[in-house]
């Protein structure tokens, strides 16, 4: 069966303009995750979502991101006024059950974003 | 907070060293720990893992074990490769107040194996 997928896999953009990342998880599964690793970092927790509810954002780093979910399926991340710093790759994961661990969650290739 | 220092780099060793890479957290309750590794131009991988005290992680020759009294998760491997050149990331996640789904990262270590 189809993994999680992730599109666009590279986004280059400049200072100011907005984004938005996709990801489908696996069919099925309840729960879904965003993340994002920075250069030289570990992984960074942004959104958890049970359905198309989030009842985490505590990650986001600003205003300017947001995320939703449709369907209890799709997911966007949307960055608006992209800055220099938010140049990373966004990672996308889903699992069959709430909440669970990083180990047991299924990752995406990710969305490589980089802003010029 | 949760938080997790590990070892600074950059480790350099050559092919057959021991290697060891050392990792304290500080956490409330008892935290799942991870060992992450990222090879060079590559996503980040799930090397090991040990979800309690005194649990023994291992994959592909590494080793780490899980110490309650010592706040560690030192990682081990009796002799390197230079195919173990990569950088590694000790983690956490906490196992209880319902966020183990959050991962809290060292800053990594570079490690390079020379022939």
């Amino acid at each position: 069966g189809a993994g999680v997928s992730q599109s666009p896999s590279n986004k280059v953009t400049e200072k100011g303009k907005d984004v938005e990342l996709r990801c489908d998880p696996i069919s099925g599964h309840t729960a879904l995750y965003w993340y994002r690793q920075r250069l030289g970092q570990g992984l960074e927790f942004l959104i958890y979502f049970q359905g198309n509810s989030a009842p985490d954002k505590s990650g986001l780093p600003s205003d300017r991101f947001s995320a939703e979910r449709t369907g209890e399926s799709v997911s966007t991340l949307t960055i608006q006024r992209t800055q220099q710093e938010d140049s990373a790759v966004y990672l996308c994961a889903s699992s069959p059950h709430p909440r669970a661990r990083p180990d047991e969650q299924f990752f995406g290739p990710g969305t490589r974003l980089t802003v010029l | 907070g949760d938080s997790v220092t590990q070892m600074e780099g950059p480790v350099t060793l050559s092919e057959e060293a021991f290697l060891t890479i050392n990792c304290t957290y500080t956490a409330t309750g008892y935290p799942s720990l991870f060992w992450y590794v990222q090879y060079p131009g590559e996503g980040l991988q799930l090397l090991l893992k040990a979800t309690k005290a005194d649990d023994k992680g291992s994959n592909k020759g590494f080793e780490a074990t899980y110490r309650k009294e010592t706040t560690s998760f030192h990682l081990e491997k009796g002799s390197v490769q230079v195919s173990d050149s990569a950088v590694y990331f000790c983690a956490l996640s906490p196992n209880s107040g319902g966020s183990n789904y959050k991962l809290t990262f060292g800053k990594g270590t570079l490690l390079t194996v020379n022939p």
